[in-house]
């Protein structure tokens, strides 16, 4: 069965504090690994798209990185207005596989 | 600039009365979705469309519809309001049903 698994459920940081979120899929000839950021009472906005190993993409403060089973949002010297709820989301056949999310907290 | 916009942003039904949330979306794409998010839950599929006139069941669809007349909209009806369709609900568009998509901002609803 097609999963999307995010970790870990929260996470809070000090301001400047890097640290990383991970995503582990386990999904049927992969199209694509989409990472989204959810701020509250808003929709998902897009941030990154990746489609193989190896593949590195970079917005701001953040880095997506993926890997065969994984990928990994690397938030470097996060701000306060970093703080959202950040999806992981897999292309599989014919649908979007979506993770539960990492909410994430960062204090001044 | 391209958007999706939803409408109401929040609304509050009886319980069996039919609500009609609606999706408006200026991309141009052809694939429309509608999710419901609920906590525990990441987003769930409810109903798609690939192209005008083209309606199809998503993981979740029981007790609500949609149609297709035309590229920008995809209304979706809940034909008798349950207290288990209390949620957010999302519209979203993209190029694929397995592709990045753009979400609205969501609509509230609660059944009462």
């Amino acid at each position: 069965e097609d999963q999307v698994t995010q970790s870990p459920e929260a996470l809070r940081l000090q301001e400047g504090e890097s640290s990383s979120l991970n995503c582990s899929y386990t999904v049927s000839g992969l199209r694509g690994l989409f990472w989204y950021r959810q701020d509250p009472g808003k929709g998902p906005e897009f941030l990154f798209t990746l489609y193989s190993a190896g593949e590195e993409k970079e917005k701001e403060r953040l880095k997506a990185t993926l890997t065969k089973k994984e990928s990994f949002l690397h938030i470097t010297a996060p701000k306060p207005e970093d703080s959202a709820t950040y999806l992981c989301v897999a292309g599989g056949y014919n649908k979007l596989i979506f993770g539960a999310g990492t909410r994430l907290a960062v204090h001044p | 600039d391209a958007e999706i916009t939803q409408s109401p942003r929040h609304k509050i039904t009886e319980t069996g009365r039919q609500v009609t949330l609606a999706c408006h979306q200026t991309w141009n794409h052809n694939n429309m979705f509608w999710y419901r998010q609920d906590l525990g839950h990441g987003l769930r599929l409810i109903h798609y469309s690939y192209g005008v006139h083209d309606t199809n069941k998503g993981e979740v669809s029981d007790g609500y519809s949609v149609s297709r007349s035309n590229t920008e909209d995809l209304p979706l009806t809940l034909e008798s309001a349950a207290s288990s369709q209390t949620s957010v609900y999302f519209c979203a568009s993209g190029d694929k049903l397995n592709t990045e998509a753009f979400f609205g901002q969501g609509t509230r609803l609660t059944v009462v």
